[in-house]
């Protein structure tokens, strides 16, 4: 079936250490790939998105992610994470068959607590 | 500024009630999106629409209505309310055009079905 994998429920890392958080998805071969994140009683805001071109896309908050289409992941990065950072991270595709749908399939969220 | 509130932002109810959550936008987005959060879950997408009277049926469509009568408000209807739809509620919009665009997500309104 069709899908968006986050594998890891919840990742605790001490600030200031490096952080990356897997997304899989079994979409087709350029769905448009999107991370949200999410700050306890609060909307959803785009860290970052990729469309086409560069693999590596730098996003807010010191955020990047690499889109890898051979493994079909979409990993997201930080190489020093705030305690700020602590949130819930989402994975979101829109599949792009035939053109962008503009709707977003979500993974089922990670959660991050950032330790002193 | 532009933005996209929700209201009520908390509601509860009774079973067998009809609920009505307001979604209003001030992006002038054509897009608009109705998501549930659920543990376990993530979001998952329950009504959205393209355009004025265009609205189209989710993953999760049962039990819910919608409509589109101007472009800044996409009202979702619980026609008869139900304790599996105690969830936390999502409006979002995002506008027309290539490449996937992005979706502006409002706070939420918190729902409870007694």
């Amino acid at each position: 079936a069709q899908s968006v994998t986050q594998p890891d429920i919840h990742i605790t890392v001490s600030e200031g250490a490096s952080l990356e958080l897997r997304c899989n998805y079994s979409y087709g071969a350029t769905p448009y790939l999107f991370w949200y994140v999410q700050s306890p009683g609060q909307g959803l805001q785009l860290l970052l998105k990729y469309f086409s071109g560069d693999t590596l896309v730098q996003g807010i908050k010191g955020f990047e992610a690499e889109f890898k289409r051979s493994q079909s992941s979409f990993n997201l990065r930080k190489p020093s994470v705030h305690w700020s950072d602590a949130a819930e991270y989402f994975c979101a595709v829109d599949p792009n068959y035939g053109g962008a749908t503009n709707k977003l399939i979500f993974g089922t969220g990670t959660l991050l607590a950032v330790q002193p | 500024d532009a933005e996209i509130t929700q209201s009520p932002r908390h509601k509860i109810t009774e079973t067998g009630r009809q609920v009505t959550l307001a979604c209003h936008q001030t992006w002038n987005h054509n897009n608009m999106f109705w998501y549930r959060q659920d543990l376990g879950h993530g979001l998952r997408l329950i009504h959205y629409s393209y355009g004025v009277q265009d609205t189209n049926k989710g993953e999760v469509s049962d039990g819910y209505s919608v409509s589109r009568s101007n472009t800044e408000d996409l009202p979702l209807t619980l026609e008869s309310a139900a304790s599996s739809q105690t969830s936390v509620y999502f409006c979002a919009s995002s506008d027309r055009g290539p490449g996937g665009d992005t979706q502006y997500f409002g706070p939420g309104t918190r729902l409870t079905v007694l």
